[in-house]
């Protein structure tokens, strides 16, 4: 079974310092995303790719957070300086399209990145 | 996308049908209901999707009444292995945007 490339999948940094994520999708899913979920919570969306194109990052906070998927394949998500409530765990997803709640097999997750910010 | 509410929290033992209800009162009429399950340390998982009436796979079924006010998702015969917080999603199967996910419910299985 295709599955969502997620690395590292544990991370520890301390305040102020820039933290990296990469994901890499199912190969031929042209949609893109990241979500963030913090302990508790059910996953919010962070930002949304069509093929290398950002589609949605309305909820990105823009003066910490960047993210890039340069030739429509891999993704990365970049935060920095990390903040202590940046902690959470940090989810990437694909599918086929753009088509709301997807096809009848919905989004792909990765297992995610766990980011402890001290 | 059409908000929905589920318990936070439910028990069962092994062996038992748990069934899990999400209301979705202002559901549109092209918006589907999809549910995702979630293990402690992964990304959800899709389990079921549905229109309308039942659906059924080798994992679940989904029970949608007639209204589609709200539906039902039952495991027959959970497992230790369904302890789980499961989502409840709606929204339109066509449309472009992205999964909107609530608290979910907790599902915790005892032996």
């Amino acid at each position: 079974e295709a599955e969502v490339a997620q690395s590292p999948r544990y991370k520890i940094t301390e305040k102020s310092q820039a933290v990296a994520f990469w994901c890499d999708p199912i190969s031929g899913h042209a949609t893109l995303y990241w979500y963030r979920q913090i302990l508790g919570q059910g996953p919010e969306l962070l930002v949304q790719f069509q093929d290398e194109s950002v589609v949605d990052d309305s909820q990105l906070p823009k003066d910490r957070f960047s993210a890039e998927r340069l030739k429509g394949v891999d993704s990365t998500l970049k935060i920095q300086p990390a903040e202590l409530g940046d902690s959470a765990m940090y989810l990437c997803a694909s599918s086929l399209d753009q088509g709301g709640l997807g096809s009848d097999y919905g989004y792909t997750f990765g297992s995610g990145t766990r980011l402890t910010v001290v | 996308l059409a908000k929905t509410t589920q318990p936070i929290s439910m028990d069962s033992y092994e062996g038992q049908e748990v069934n899990i209800t999400c209301s979705h009162n202002n559901i549109a009429t092209n918006d589907y209901i999809t549910w995702y399950q979630q293990f402690p340390s992964q990304g959800p998982r899709f389990i079921i999707q549905g229109y309308k009436t039942k659906v059924t796979n080798e994992v679940a079924s989904l029970f949608i009444p007639a209204d589609r006010k709200s539906s039902t998702l039952s495991l027959p015969r959970v497992s230790l292995s369904d302890t789980a917080v499961y989502y409840c999603l709606v929204g339109d199967k066509g449309s472009q945007g992205n999964l909107i996910f609530g608290k979910g419910t907790k599902l915790s299985v005892k032996p």
